[in-house]
């Protein structure tokens, strides 16, 4: 099946401190990535929607120019939270998505997950 | 616009029992419609999708979910559960069909009692 890694899984940074997440597509390409975040005990929230050389989506409320995208390849996207603070505390998960043959039928891959804490 | 309500954040059940997880979409077109299962601190696993064609859908574990269009329902069912069943249920619906973002119901919590 298609399989989505991310990296890292945990980070603990210091507030101010920018942190880099991958989200990589092991073994398809993918036109389109998504990352959400989850608190606690909450639904996943989509944040941005990254297609591949091109700039990425973001959804109403999410600051642009703190949550970087770039979507450098099929097969790779990066979040990048800029000067993070505790608030940014989440766990954010990416996916990556499969486009059907006549591209009308497509599903998303998650990835695993990556815990952020800020301090 | 597109919107799920997942009805009851928890779901307890007895090993063996029934597994009723109930999900209703609004969709102004016609939507593709997803389940997923997250065990702690994990990514999400696609259980099964409805796109078109038959209306009961089969998914992985034992799972299976029928779209109802006239109820706007695709409530996700399991004849026996097992203890591994234990996780948080997410219902999805897509139906932006540019992008086909999802959008999530608040997910339900299904505890499997011995």
């Amino acid at each position: 099946g298609a399989v989505v890694s991310q990296h890292p899984s945990r980070v603990i940074c210091k507030s101010g401190t920018s942190v880099k997440i991958e989200c990589r597509s092991l073994d398809f390409q993918a036109t389109t990535m998504f990352w959400y975040r989850q608190f606690p005990k909450q639904s996943l929230m989509l944040m941005a929607t990254s297609n591949e050389g091109s700039k990425a989506t973001y959804e109403q409320g999410v600051e642009k120019d703190k949550f970087l995208i770039n979507h450098a390849s099929l097969t790779l996207s990066t979040l990048t939270v800029t000067s993070a603070h505790p608030e940014d505390s989440s766990f954010y998960i990416c996916s990556a998505r499969v486009s059907g043959a006549g591209g009308y039928w497509d599903t998303q891959y998650f990835g695993p997950g990556t815990r952020l804490t800020v301090l | 616009a597109q919107s799920v309500t997942q009805l009851g954040s928890h779901v307890s059940v007895s090993e063996g029992a029934l597994v009723l997880l109930r999900c209703n979409y609004s969709s102004s077109v016609p939507p593709y419609l997803f389940w997923y299962v997250q065990y702690p601190n994990q990514g999400l696993q696609l259980l099964l999708k409805y796109t078109t064609g038959a209306t009961l859908v089969k998914g992985i574990n034992g799972f299976e979910a029928e779209f109802k269009k006239s109820e706007t329902s695709f409530h996700l069912t399991k004849p026996s559960a097992h203890m591994s069943d234990a996780a948080e249920y997410f219902c999805a619906v897509s139906a932006d069909t540019g992008r086909r973002a999802l959008t999530f119901g608040s997910g339900t919590r299904l505890q499997v009692q011995p």
